[in-house]
């Protein structure tokens, strides 16, 4: 099953315009990262925010983390038409062995328009 | 550093056939991950392998199974293969590590896939 739940499924945008995707998580988490994939290829690590971060910045990405209400977003500013891609977050927590067991979420996918 | 490679990338089976798909990580990384991906289901984890010891599994049946070897390239078969396997089939490295609590970051790297068709 789905730990992550991506708000919304799809988004279209106009090139330069921002663009924000929203990740809600059900269970405690030790830290969310969020990925990207490209159509039909391989994810691509973008960012990691730990659970006691509220914010954190990398470029033109701006990620957020809510733990009272499990819900992390992704910004990404001054969008470009290779921003299109299928973006996931990913909950990380760790299992009885301390290491981590990862869940990604059902994606969210965004075009964006030259 | 070379990333993380999936041999083959395309794969056409028929029903009730076994694939072997391959998964070489990224030299120093113990962990290997396998997820399957469909429009469906979303991407859906399978199992991983550390230091060639099965350390987590998803709820798949038994017909997908895995293994690593010593040089931490790792394998994934399916036997008896049903029209609703094909997918994109990805897997991601990692260093596996453990402990250090809620430091512990352990990033994984994805592999381009493997496209398994069933016809």
């Amino acid at each position: 099953s789905q730990q992550g739940e991506e708000d919304p499924q799809a988004l279209s945008i106009q090139e330069g315009e921002n663009a924000t995707m929203n990740c809600s998580y059900k269970t405690s988490i030790n830290n969310l990262q969020w990925y990207r994939q490209n159509s039909g290829r391989g994810l691509v690590h973008l960012i990691l925010i730990r659970s006691n971060e509220r914010e954190k910045h990398s470029g033109r990405l701006r990620v957020t983390l809510d733990t009272s209400k499990k819900s992390s977003s992704l910004l990404i500013t001054a969008s470009r038409a290779a921003d299109t891609a299928s973006y996931f977050c990913a909950t990380a927590d760790l299992n009885s062995g301390g290491y981590q067991k990862v869940t990604f979420g059902t994606g969210t996918k965004l075009q964006v328009i030259p | 550093k070379a990333g993380v490679t999936q041999t083959p990338r395309y794969l056409i089976k028929t029903r009730g056939q076994q694939v072997t798909l391959s998964c070489s990580p990224i030299s120093g990384h113990r962990s290997v991950s396998w997820y399957q991906q469909t429009p469906g289901q979303g991407l859906q984890f399978l199992f991983e392998y550390f230091s060639e010891t099965q350390r987590n599994k998803g709820n798949f049946p038994g017909r997908f199974s895995g293994r690593q070897f010593s040089n931490s390239r790792s394998e994934m078969n399916v036997s008896t293969l049903e029209l609703g396997d094909s997918a994109l089939y990805l897997c991601a490295s990692s260093k596996g590590l453990a402990g250090g609590g809620f430091f512990l970051t352990d990033t994984q790297y994805f592999g381009p896939g493997t496209r398994l068709t069933v016809l």
